[in-house]
């Protein structure tokens, strides 16, 4: 059975840094490019980054790029977003996603606020 | 990337009625894997259909989804009180998914 669990969510002020984690299991998780998508209170869903197996690949939108940075960790079957630089409308839950082999699996999420 | 248009933005129907929303992409959809999602307020968005026609586990058959290329179709045959809410749209057969902005399900 797949599953992702993410961590790492929490309240920061703008400025800040905050690193997200997600704990893969279920599947072989090298083999998979990985997703991180958010949702913002009362708004829809949004890709933010991916980065395909090996690395070889990564993908940022235009609202996080040079700020976040996503990383993974095949021996640790686990992924990363780095967030830096954080403003008010990062302010989101960010969701860890995997294609598998016909439908997408997500993870339950991790709240992350910005507010000084 | 697929850029996802829903229409319309928020349907009006009673219970019992049939909603059917409609899902269009800027360019074709690879191997049809167009997913649906039903979001109510406060809730992760719970998948509903896969492979554009596929129910996702433990989901109605008053769900159905169709289409193929770049037009896709949720059907609900006929709405329970539950139904209401905002669903989306997303290709994930090419990255980065993207997903549509919504149709809003709301009593008439």
């Amino acid at each position: 059975e797949v599953q992702l669990v993410e961590s790492g969510g929490g309240l920061v002020q703008p400025g800040g840094s905050l690193r997200l984690s997600c704990a893969a299991s279920g599947f072989t998780f090298s083999n998979y490019i990985m997703n991180w998508v958010r949702q913002a209170p009362g708004k829809g869903l949004e890709c933010v980054s991916y980065i395909s197996s090996s690395s070889s690949t990564i993908y940022y939108s235009d609202s996080v790029k040079g700020r976040f940075t996503i990383s993974r960790d095949d021996a640790k079957n686990s992924l990363y977003l780095q967030m830096n630089s954080l403003r008010d409308e990062d302010t989101a839950v960010y969701y860890c996603a995997v294609q598998g082999v016909r439908r997408p699996f997500w993870g339950q999420g991790t709240l992350v606020t910005v507010s000084s | 990337e697929i850029v996802l248009t829903q229409s319309p933005g928020t349907l009006s129907l009673s219970p019992g009625e049939r909603a059917t929303l409609s899902c269009r992409a800027s360019q074709s959809v690879s191997s049809s894997y167009l997913a649906w999602y039903q979001q109510k307020p406060g809730q992760a968005p719970r998948l509903l259909i896969f492979g554009a026609s596929s129910r996702a586990t433990g989901i109605p058959d008053r769900f159905s989804g169709s289409g193929s290329g770049t037009d896709f179709t949720l059907t609900i045959s006929r709405l329970e009180p539950e139904d209401f809410a905002v669903y989306y749209c997303q290709q994930y057969g090419s990255s980065p998914w993207t997903f549509g902005q919504g149709t809003k399900v709301e009593v008439k």
